[in-house]
């Protein structure tokens, strides 16, 4: 199936600092999901996008879905020790099949 | 509690011996998929549910089976586990019909399975 290429693979960063992530592929997606997966834990869903563009917020997380359709962005402003996690992205091709395609996932660690 | 539920959470077993992982929503949802974790390559799937007795493969379903009898079940058989399978599974559920938004899923907290 298609690719989706997460980036970067890992991060290792200051309590406080900005975060950004994103996602590309070759193909145009209609939707864009964002997870979060906590060690232990299964994904959990984070940001939803439906439309070329869309900028959605959920509290200091901002999400994007790029213009072209073929990729996403997250963002994570000010982070704090519990963001520690593996962040996936998720692309959707079409609303009548099964094409959900994750990206490999991004690892933040948050050093207090 | 709306809930992905999965059992065992963890499995040590060896090479050949038949298994079944439980997967139960109590969502109501249609749709219930089998993925696979492995480090660097993400999630995979493995098999899909859009319906009860409707089940297809995903990208990765050799030496796996499903079934979907009741609309909140969805097992993960393995007929003859070998040690590529060792991974950690997931279950996901989702309200979602063929041409509506989709809604994302919800994930159960997974089984890690070991074959030696």
């Amino acid at each position: 199936g298609q690719q989706l290429n997460q980036s970067p693979q890992s991060m290792f960063i200051q309590e406080g600092e900005d975060v950004s992530m994103n996602c590309t592929s070759s193909s145009i997606f209609n939707t864009w999901l964002w997870y979060k997966q906590e060690p232990g834990e299964g994904p959990v869903l984070l940001i939803a996008l439906y439309k070329a563009g869309e900028l959605t917020s959920n509290g200091r997380l901002t999400a994007q879905f790029g213009i072209t359709r073929k990729d996403s962005f997250l963002n994570i402003s000010a982070s704090i020790p519990s963001d520690v996690g593996i962040y996936f992205c998720a692309g959707q091709l079409g609303y009548n099949n099964n094409d959900m395609r994750f990206g490999a996932g991004t690892r933040l660690t948050v050093k207090p | 509690e709306a809930q992905v539920t999965q059992n065992p959470r963890y499995l040590i077993t060896v090479t050949g011996k038949k298994l079944t992982v439980t997967c139960s929503q109590n969502m109501n949802h249609e749709y219930m998929s089998w993925y696979r974790q492995d480090p660097g390559l993400g999630l995979r799937q493995i098999y899909y549910s859009m319906n009860v007795e409707v089940t297809d493969k995903g990208d990765v379903p050799e030496g796996y089976k499903v079934s979907r009898k009741e609309k909140r079940n969805f097992p993960l058989i393995l007929e003859s586990p070998s040690p590529n399978q060792t991974s950690l599974y997931f279950c996901a559920s989702s309200l979602r019909r063929p041409q509506t938004i989709n809604y994302g899923y919800t994930f159960g907290s997974g089984t890690r399975l070991t074959v030696v």
